[in-house]
Order: structure tokens, then sequence, then C-alpha cells
């Protein structure tokens, strides 16, 4: 099984509400990451962790917040966001952080009104 | 920087025609390869990948790729294209000691006319 699932689909905030996405993974996996994707254009790395620790973080504005509670975990915990935040948010996850198979969960769409 | 492109933005067939996609990348050292798609409205899956060995791999749906590193390239194809391939195709690669970055292709659109 290579599933990532994600909560919840769809989400709609205003800039000043704070809200969670959650990932989660039952492969065993011990690399997960956080990925933003605006319309027509590939995804683009946040954060990555790697055995619950954060391992990269692509200079992403402190408005998101990652976490990893456990090894099947993964939050990105959102305050205060722009308009242009709005994207669709892809979990994924892989064996280790190296040159693995990244598998993709089918993403949060938030919209930031 | 390390960058993947791919030549064609938006590729139109007709159902039953062939389909190569081109992608390059820029890095000199030791890459795994990938081509995901993304379904209208589903989540990016993997098709195939590239690790070492058989420069020529297959994948789901009857997609195959051909890594050539003296152009570093790789390229996917499908002799015969069906409606349901219409989708976005993006090629992506991690480099050795990087962390698990994976670097993706601006994408290619694929539509297929019935």
């Amino acid at each position: 099984d290579t599933e990532v699932t994600q909560t919840p689909k769809h989400l709609v905030m205003g800039m000043t509400n704070k809200k969670s996405l959650k990932c989660e993974q039952h492969m065993g996996h011990r690399a997960m990451y956080w990925y933003k994707q605006k319309a027509k254009k590939p995804p683009e790395l946040m954060f990555v962790y790697s055995y619950e620790k954060l391992s990269i973080n692509e200079s992403v504005p402190s408005r998101f917040s990652p976490e990893c509670p456990n090894s099947s975990l993964l939050n990105l915990h959102l305050h205060a966001l722009q308009p242009e935040d709005s994207a669709l948010y892809l979990c994924a996850s892989s064996q280790v952080a190296g040159q693995e198979t990244q598998y993709f969960g089918p993403g949060t769409r938030l919209l930031v009104l | 920087a390390q960058s993947v492109s791919q030549h064609n933005h938006h590729v139109i067939l007709s159902e039953a025609a062939s389909l190569e996609l081109g992608c390059n990348y820029s890095y000199g050292g030791t890459v795994n390869l990938f081509w995901y798609v993304q379904y209208p409205g589903q989540h990016l899956q993997l098709l195939l990948k590239y690790f070492s060995g058989d420069p020529l791999v297959k994948g789901i749906k009857g997609f195959e790729a051909e890594f050539i590193k003296s152009k570093f390239s790789f390229n996917l194809r499908k002799p015969s294209v069906q409606w349901s391939d219409t989708a976005e195709y993006f090629c992506a690669l991690t480099l050795y000691n990087q962390g698990g970055k994976l670097i993706f292709g601006q994408g290619t659109e694929l539509s297929v006319k019935p």
C-alpha cells in the first residue's frame, strides 16, 4: 500500500485565522515532505522531515509551521496567511530522505480570503 | 544550480498517436530520475523511475522512458495514447546527498482528442 492521506481536502480561511493541515502514512517511511503547488506549476518543496527531525526548510515564511509528532504524522500549522498563499498543499513520504521514491497524498486545496 | 527542463508546455494529440515528452537536466553527478503524472483533479502518481541499470525503464499504463546519460535526457514515450492519458506530466530528479529534495520540471500538459 503506497497511500498517503491528507485532511482536510479543502480549506477556506481568513488572514487572521489559525488552521492546521494533516498528513498521515502507514508505510513505515521515515521521511516526510510538504510541497506547495500553484495552478499549472510544479510542486515546490517547503519542508523535509527525516526521522521526525526537520532537515530542510526551503526559506519558508514563519506563518507556516511544520510539526512531526511521530513517524506516521506530519502537520502544517497555518497562521496569518496571505491571499497569495492560496494553493494546493501536498504531503509526500519516502523510505528515507535521500534519492528514494516519494509518494504523494491528494493534497489540501487552500483558499485564503 | 541544478535544474530540469521540459521542452513542451502543451502537447495535443489524437488518440492512437505516439507520444514523446522531452526532459533534460543539468547536473553532472549521480541522479535518480522520475516521471510523475497528475490527472485532472487527482494527486501526483509515479509513472516510472530510473535509479541505475537498464537505461530503458518501463512504467505503468504502457509508458516507458530512456535515460541517455551523454545527453542528460530522460524522455517519456508511449506508442499509442488514449483519451484517458490527458494529464499534466512532470519530470523530476533527486540528487545524491541532497536530503531528498525532489526537483521538478515545469510540466507538460498533454491533451488527447478522442
